[in-house]
């Protein structure tokens, strides 16, 4: 099986511009959640997608969106990006969502913001 | 809020010396799951506690849910170069999951 996949894998943006990252899960897999990993902040729950729906929700602002197509691919969107949003997103995949499953990460992107 | 407090933060061990984290929780958890993360990689899940007082092993490393279930440790014996990364504790709770701060493992050769 193949695994997770993210796209594309380095970004870099300037402030205020927005931004689109994408992620395949493993197949079979209906449940996409999106992390954001920082040096000083460490690994943050963005959102979980299941079957189209936004299922669970960190706490981040509403500049941080998210969406999860029939084919289980989701994407993030960011907008009015700002410096603070330089981070490594991770996305994750699993069966049944995020409590009692296993979390299958993918690569990442790393976004840089200018 | 939930909290996630994982100590230590950073662990320097010799090579075949032990080592050992901890996760505790300000409430009681329905289970735990533990990551880790190499070097420029992505988080790998290694094992799931749901028992109170549960113990797991796999190979050298040994996993233990606390009794109250709001506390985990993960211990490693006799590290190995193949252990360095980032070891995180993660729970689910408040609709969220949450990630401890995890202990960054680095081995003296």
């Amino acid at each position: 099986k193949a695994g997770v996949t993210q796209t594309p894998r380095y970004l870099i943006k300037t402030r205020g511009q927005q931004v689109t990252l994408s992620c395949s899960p493993i197949s079979g897999h209906r449940s996409v959640s999106w992390y954001q990993q920082t040096p000083g902040q460490g690994l943050q729950f963005l959102f979980e997608y299941f079957s189209e729906t936004q299922r669970n929700k960190g706490n981040f602002p509403g500049r941080f969106s998210g969406r999860q197509f029939s084919n289980s691919r989701s994407e993030m969107n960011v907008s009015t990006l700002e410096l603070g949003d330089s981070a490594l997103y991770l996305c994750a995949s699993s069966a049944g969502g995020l409590i009692y499953n296993e979390q299958f990460f993918g690569p990442g992107t790393r976004l840089t913001v200018l | 809020g939930q909290q996630v407090m994982q100590i230590p933060q950073y662990q320097h061990v010799q090579e075949g010396e032990d080592f050992t984290t901890y996760c505790n929780s300000s409430t009681t958890l329905s289970n735990i799951q533990w990551y880790k993360q190499r070097p420029g990689g992505h988080p790998v899940f290694l094992i799931q506690l749901v028992k109170s007082g549960e113990v797991k092993k796999q190979k050298r490393l040994t996993f233990q849910f606390g009794e109250a279930k709001k506390n985990s440790s993960l211990h490693i014996t006799a590290t190995q170069t193949t252990d360095v990364g980032t070891y995180f504790c993660s729970l689910f709770g408040n609709e969220k999951l949450t990630f401890g701060t995890g202990t960054r493992l680095t081995i003296i050769p």
